[in-house]
């Protein structure tokens, strides 16, 4: 039973750049998650794809945007990167969105160095 | 504002005791808290929910209380192993369904 799987796993760019991140959610799990962890720190909200749209989106720019695809599952798009977008980016699947009481799957994550 | 606090410092402990770990939160009332998880360079691992009307919640060698007016949640590991090692987060759902987390307490039981 395939977890949650996350690429690339490392990746560098440039001040400027885009980027896209890929998320392939755990089987039979159809709500997708995106968070942001600096170092040291918590994971921070980005946004939640259910059946192909955003639902719920936390307090990130418009630079960072997202797509669910029919098949559950997703990317994050970053445009214009700045340094401080360097961090780990999580995805995160569930059954459902709203108050999952099984708790959240996590991927490794990517994480994102902008030079 | 609403905040989640996480004893930012290192808890050590020796092999075999238990280990106590806080998270305290302002400014919410959350039907739900979890606890993760997670290891250097790898994403969070869901341990424990615990409800609002549930004060206390078991598994295996794990233990969750959950305070609504002392508006804390307690994390036990009785019988700490060396491999219990990691950084432990406590997350919980603010009223936009959106998973608000604390910044996490790394936990190192020594042998």
């Amino acid at each position: 039973d395939a977890g949650v799987t996350q690429s690339p796993t490392h990746l560098i760019k440039t001040r400027g750049q885009q980027v896209t991140l890929r998320c392939s959610p755990k089987s039979g799990h159809d709500t997708v998650s995106w968070y942001q962890q600096a170092l040291g720190q918590g994971p921070q909200f980005i946004f939640q794809y259910y059946e192909e749209e955003e639902r719920q989106r936390g307090n990130f720019p418009d630079r960072f945007s997202g797509h669910q695809f029919p098949n559950y599952s997703s990317e994050l798009n970053v445009n214009a990167l700045l340094l401080g977008d360097s961090a780990l980016y999580l995805c995160a699947s569930s059954l459902a969105p709203g108050w999952g009481s099984d708790g959240y799957t996590f991927g490794s994550g990517t994480r994102l160095t902008v030079v | 504002s609403q905040k989640i606090e996480q004893n930012s410092e290192a808890l050590n402990i020796q092999e075999g005791k238990t280990a106590t770990l806080t998270c305290n939160y302002t400014n919410y009332s959350p039907a739900y808290l979890q606890w993760y998880r997670q290891d250097p360079g790898r994403g969070p691992v869901f341990l424990l929910l615990i409800r609002e009307n549930e004060k206390e919640k078991r598994k295996e060698r794990l233990k969750v209380t959950f305070d609504t007016t002392l508006k804390q949640s307690l994390f036990h590991i009785t019988a700490s192993q060396p491999a219990d090692s990691a950084t432990y987060l406590c997350a919980l759902y603010n009223s936009n369904y959106q998973l608000i987390w604390g910044a996490g307490t790394k936990l190192i039981i020594k042998p």
